[in-house]
């Protein structure tokens, strides 16, 4: 069984343009999450999605980010007009319908904006 | 929302040797409770969680953590590390109301030597 896939893995963007990260969860799993980890600090929580549905983004920045889980395909991260502040790792993690803790991570994407 | 704090940032240990991660977490009425083992540029893996039942909870590659309601604690332990257990260690906790957001510590770091 194939884990949560992230890609890319490294992604360099200039300041200014637009980041997309991808997520693919666990087959069989509908419930997505996506975390942000800056330099030397824990995972931040920004935004929980189900297929077509927006659930809780309350920790997602108010600009620039948004997130989507569409019905088919996989669950799509977007930075528009990066900045260097948001160079860090973006986690996916995934859990089947009816359980929502112990979930899975992805390996995450590496995101540098120079 | 749920404050966690890892009270080492760093541990070094000689292989064999025991090892204890502390972890404390803001108080709450329930909460679940989780350790992650991060890998160099990997994602995060389950070591262990506990939901409820027996304090001692026991997970992969031999660790166990124990879950203390009265001092808000859920140190992890591994009485005889090995090289491979080099790694970043994350507690985590979620409350029963939003079971699906995690809030981390900052991480400890754990340096396994010869």
């Amino acid at each position: 069984n194939a884990g949560v896939m992230q890609n890319p893995r490294h992604l360099v963007r200039r300041r200014g343009q637009e980041a997309r990260l991808r997520c693919s969860p666990m087959k069989g799993h509908s419930h997505v999450y996506w975390y942000r980890q800056l330099p030397e600090e824990g995972l931040k929580f920004m935004v929980y999605l189900q297929k077509e549905n927006i659930i809780d983004e309350s920790g997602m920045p108010k600009e620039r980010f948004s997130a989507e889980f569409p019905k088919e395909g996989p669950s799509i991260l977007r930075i528009q007009q990066v900045v260097r502040g948001d160079s860090a790792a973006y986690f996916c993690a995934s859990s089947p319908r009816g359980r929502r803790s112990g979930y899975t991570f992805g390996s995450g994407t590496r995101l540098t904006v120079v | 929302a749920q404050s966690v704090t890892q009270l080492d940032s760093q541990v070094p240990v000689f292989e064999e040797a025991p090892v204890e991660l502390r972890c404390n977490y803001s108080s709450s009425v329930s909460v679940y409770l989780f350790w992650y083992v991060q890998y160099p540029n990997q994602g995060l893996q389950l070591l262990l969680k506990y939901l409820s039942g027996s304090t001692l909870v026991k997970g992969i590659n031999g660790f166990e953590a124990e879950f203390n309601k009265s001092q808000t604690s859920f140190h992890l332990r591994k009485p005889s590390v090995h090289i491979s257990d080099t790694a970043e260690y994350f507690c985590a906790v979620s409350d029963g109301s939003n079971d699906y957001k995690l809030s981390f510590g900052a991480g400890t770091t754990v340096t396994v030597r010869a």
